[in-house]
């Protein structure tokens, strides 16, 4: 049963543009959402995450907004980079729980 | 300090066999949970051990099993090897609970 999804499989954007990843949730007792890239033959590394008591948590050029009402969070890149070219996975956690991914999605930047 | 090491990077296996992949966490994680990564599948949950006890598991067959040492690594071994068991396997640690994980690189197991 796939409590994280990213309905999403592929972004494709121009550089310098916006970037809007988007992820459902249907598990309410999550508490605490995570963003993490992956680049081909690497660990995911992590992003940027969000808390349920927050709305918006901004870092650089990363923002991650959450509805709980709408179980929806959203992750912005704003500007786009060629670096940032890779799998973007959502995560979700009730903390000692275990953390559940979506199935990711593939942005390609280009110039 | 060292991230989260994983061992070895690549595996190739054939169907029937069995497979055991290290996993050691960053000094002082106590918490090392094992994904499998499958395109299109996302990161799907095998187990989580915390202090040498399983404490999360997921929906994976009696196949794949793990533990870990007082030392915090751990292993997870998976028996019977199946084509469909060919998949980049992740391993992520933690000090306590899912807010901060770090994961290896990953082994790549091709089953053939």
């Amino acid at each position: 049963d796939q409590q994280v999804k990213q309905n999403s499989p592929s972004l494709s954007v121009q550089e310098g543009r916006i970037s809007i990843l988007n992820c459902d949730y249907t598990n309410s007792m999550f508490d605490y959402f995570l963003w993490y890239k992956k680049y081909p033959a690497e660990g995911p590394t992590f992003l940027i995450s969000i808390s349920s008591i927050k709305d918006k948590n901004e870092d650089g050029r990363f923002t991650v907004f959450l509805n709980k009402s709408a179980k929806h969070l959203s992750l912005h890149i704003v500007p786009s980079q060629p670096g940032d070219s890779a799998v973007y996975f959502c995560a979700a956690t009730d903390s000692w729980g275990k953390l559940q991914f979506g199935a990711g999605t593939q942005v390609v930047v280009t110039p | 300090k060292a991230g989260v090491t994983q061992t070895p990077r690549y595996l190739i296996k054939t169907r029937g066999q069995q497979v055991t992949l290290s996993c050691s966490p960053i000094s002082g994680h106590r918490s090392v949970s094992w994904y499998q990564q499958t395109p299109g599948q996302g990161l799907q949950f095998l187990f989580e051990y915390f202090s040498e006890t399983q404490r999360n598991k997921g929906n994976f067959p009696g196949r794949f099993s793990g533990r870990q040492f007082s030392n915090s690594r751990s292993e997870m071994n998976v028996s019977t090897l199946e084509l469909g068991d060919s998949a980049l396997y992740l391993c992520a640690s933690s000090l306590e609970n899912n807010y901060g994980y770090t994961f290896g690189s990953g082994t790549r197991l091709t089953v053939v």
